[in-house]
């Protein structure tokens, strides 16, 4: 059982360059979600999906788009990266949407610079 | 839109002493989660938290949520190396979780 798990760990982008980060959970989970952690600034959400077919945009949006493959994937592409994209992101899901007991399980991250 | 509120940013303290952190909010929130993330690491889920006035503890962590579920704190008593790390708050929107800035505390021996 491998939780989350998130590829590539590390990237180097130049400005411009596209590239999608992957993200998949074994846990039967039905909600997943993409956060983006800047140092000071804490965890802040870009997208997340509440179930298979829906994704919905959180806090930080802009410049990203996600899909929602199937219930295991969720993936976040950035169609032109920029210097301000430079962080740590990490992937994230949960059982029970809006259920009591919802904690969310994270993946490990990936550490993204852009140049 | 809803937001919490951690104080303090970073926190130092010698090996033995006391930690606390709080988290505030302006409307009432429905839950609290607490996280852990350690140097280098990804947060790991600590406890919820969902009454009024609800105390949970775990070993040398104390969780509290205020009577009015606006606030909560965590404290941990006689801090050791091992408690080293970031932590955040975060409370129920909907779906989604909103995250604190967290508390970032370090140990020295």
């Amino acid at each position: 059982n491998a939780g989350v798990t998130q590829t590539p760990k590390f990237q180097v982008l130049k400005t411009g360059q596209s590239m999608t980060l992957q993200c998949a959970q074994d846990m039967n989970h039905n909600s997943m979600y993409w956060y983006r952690q800047d140092p000071g600034m804490g965890l802040r959400l870009i997208y997340y999906s509440a179930s298979e077919g829906t994704t919905d945009k959180g806090e930080v949006p802009n410049g990203y788009n996600v899909s929602r493959l199937n219930k295991r994937e969720f993936s976040l592409r950035l169609e032109s990266a920029a210097p301000s994209q430079t962080s740590v992101y990490f992937c994230a899901s949960s059982s029970r949407p809006g259920f009591a007991y919802n904690e969310q399980f994270f993946g490990p991250g990936t550490r993204l610079t852009v140049l | 839109g809803q937001q919490v509120m951690q104080i303090p940013q970073y926190q130092h303290v010698q090996e033995g002493e006391d930690f606390t952190t709080y988290c505030n909010s302006s409307t009432t929130l429905s839950n609290i989660q607490w996280y852990k993330q350690r140097p280098g690491g990804h947060p790991v889920f600590l406890i919820q938290l969902v009454k009024s006035g609800e105390v949970k503890k775990q070993k040398r962590l104390t969780f509290q949520f205020g009577e009015a579920k606006k606030n909560s704190s965590l404290h941990i008593t006689a801090t050791q190396t091992t408690d080293v790390g970031t932590y955040f708050c975060a409370s129920q929107a909907g779906t989604a979780l909103i995250f604190g800035k967290g508390t970032t505390l370090s140990v020295s021996s």
